[in-house]
């Protein structure tokens, strides 16, 4: 398909546990967000790629939280340890960049559930 | 304070009314502005961009008011697929760009 994939779709994990959430974006998108959803709340920026340049990992709420881009196209978020206030909706999206007219893409998500 | 503020609803209106919901930001830094739908258990989706001079697109209308810090979302002849989450970002431009969400208004459309 033509839109941004995310893997898996749900994930229950137990506590203490390592997940990785993968985020495959539209072909030719420079740019690559992750955010997560809690229920009922509206998005926390994660982490931002850009191209080859440096991420800009200032909403990483913890140092258990990871991610890579590899080839400037798929992106895998890791959080480590998982705790269950991790449970979430985590939202990846692409664009073009961090410009006056970006529009941002979004995949369905990866719901995690840490019991 | 939030940087971006919105009124969480929900608005529950009948079909055809008119309703408006403002989101207000509190950098005035910030330059680009957006509208984005997010239907139950689904992924945002852009609505639309909001202009300075203010932009129409069917039945929606989107406004910015630099001078108060808020722009505002107005919905006319209301469907009853209009009903879901619409969200406001902001982007604010300075030494480094951020992207901020609003937490949603909430819009369900009754029969």
């Amino acid at each position: 398909g033509a839109g941004v994939s995310q893997s898996p779709s749900n994930k229950v994990t137990e506590k203490g546990k390592d997940v990785e959430l993968r985020c495959d974006p539209i072909s030719g998108h420079t740019a690559l967000y992750w955010y997560r959803q809690s229920l009922g709340q509206g998005l926390e920026f994660l982490i931002y790629f850009q191209g080859n340049s440096a991420p800009d990992k200032s909403g990483l709420p913890s140092d258990r939280f990871s991610a890579e881009r590899t080839g400037g196209s798929v992106s895998t978020l890791t959080i480590q340890r998982t705790q269950q206030e991790d449970s979430a909706v985590y939202l990846c999206a692409g664009g073009h960049g961090r410009g006056r007219t970006d529009t941002q893409y979004f995949g369905p998500g990866t719901r995690l559930t840490v019991l | 304070r939030k940087e971006v503020e919105q009124d969480p609803g929900p608005f529950n209106v009948p079909e055809g009314a008119t309703v408006a919901f403002n989101c207000t930001y509190s950098n005035s830094a910030s330059q680009s502005f957006f509208w984005y739908r997010q239907d139950c258990r689904k992924e945002p989706k852009l609505l639309m961009s909001v202009y300075s001079s203010g932009n129409e697109d069917g039945r929606f209308t989107a406004q910015l008011n630099r001078a108060s810090q808020y722009i505002s979302l107005l919905i006319r002849d209301s469907k009853l697929s209009d009903s879901a989450t619409y969200l406001c970002v902001v982007i604010f431009y300075s030494s480094a760009s951020k992207i901020i969400f609003g937490s949603g208004t909430r819009l369900s459309i009754r029969p």
